[in-house]
């Protein structure tokens, strides 16, 4: 059973860059027809699709987020990765990553528990 | 970006009882509606995909239906594990978008 566990500091300073991690553990970070997924939930519990990672390396993300994101995998760690930039409280969320199988059918199969983070001075 | 439009809100229910969840996409979407459910403090727990499908594990007490715009998750007998936050979600087109959620409460 694939299981995900997301990493990262609890408080970014505005302006600064927020950096999470997402661990990987029962699978390979890029089996093929897999899109590893930042998805984040903010404070009024409203739930906002990041972008994604695919197998193959391909990136697709959120146009409300494209100028600052940066998704990526690191494949000796087993990890994927999301770098947001120039962070304001806007940001502040509980931040999940998710892997959405691509194929026989485009489902989302595992969840990580989440971590929050808070952008304040 | 496709809107997708929940309803209820908040849903009050008792032990025993059936309920259903709608959810409307701003423009056709096939069948590619997932729904969720989420308790407080836990990360969302996959229930529907293809709008009808059930994730494995998922007692079949979950149903899920409808096409197009129009959508619909149905609980039978509820039970009180079942009293969470249910969010739809579309994956037609991207960006993804998630309905506002409905709070499924104990009368």
């Amino acid at each position: 059973q694939v299981q995900l566990q997301e990493s990262g500091p609890g408080v970014v300073r505005p302006s600064e860059t927020l950096s999470l991690t997402c661990t990987v553990s029962g699978d390979f970070v890029t089996t093929s027809g897999y899109y590893c997924t930042w998805i984040r939930q903010l404070p009024d519990k409203s739930l906002e699709w990041i972008g994604y990672i695919y197998s193959n390396g391909n990136t697709n993300y959120n146009p409300s987020l494209k100028s600052r994101l940066d998704i990526s995998v690191d494949t000796s760690k087993n990890q994927f990765s999301l770098r947001l930039l120039s962070v304001t409280a806007a940001d502040t969320a509980v931040y999940f990553c998710a892997r959405e199988a691509g194929y026989p059918a485009r489902r989302f199969d595992s969840w990580g528990q989440g971590t929050r983070v808070t952008v304040s001075s | 970006d496709i809107q997708m439009t929940q309803s209820p809100s908040s849903l009050s229910a008792t032990v025993g009882d059936r309920v259903t969840i709608t959810c409307r996409a701003s423009q056709a979407i096939g069948n590619y509606l997932a729904w969720f459910q989420q308790k407080p403090g836990k990360a969302p727990k996959s229930l529907i995909y293809a709008a009808s499908s059930l994730h494995t594990g998922v007692p079949s007490k979950f149903s899920g239906s409808g096409s197009g715009t129009d959508f619909t998750l149905t609980i039978s007998s509820l039970q009180p594990e079942d009293f969470a936050t249910y969010y739809c979600l579309q994956y037609d087109r991207y960006p993804y978008t998630f309905g506002q959620g409905t709070n499924l409460e104990i009368k």
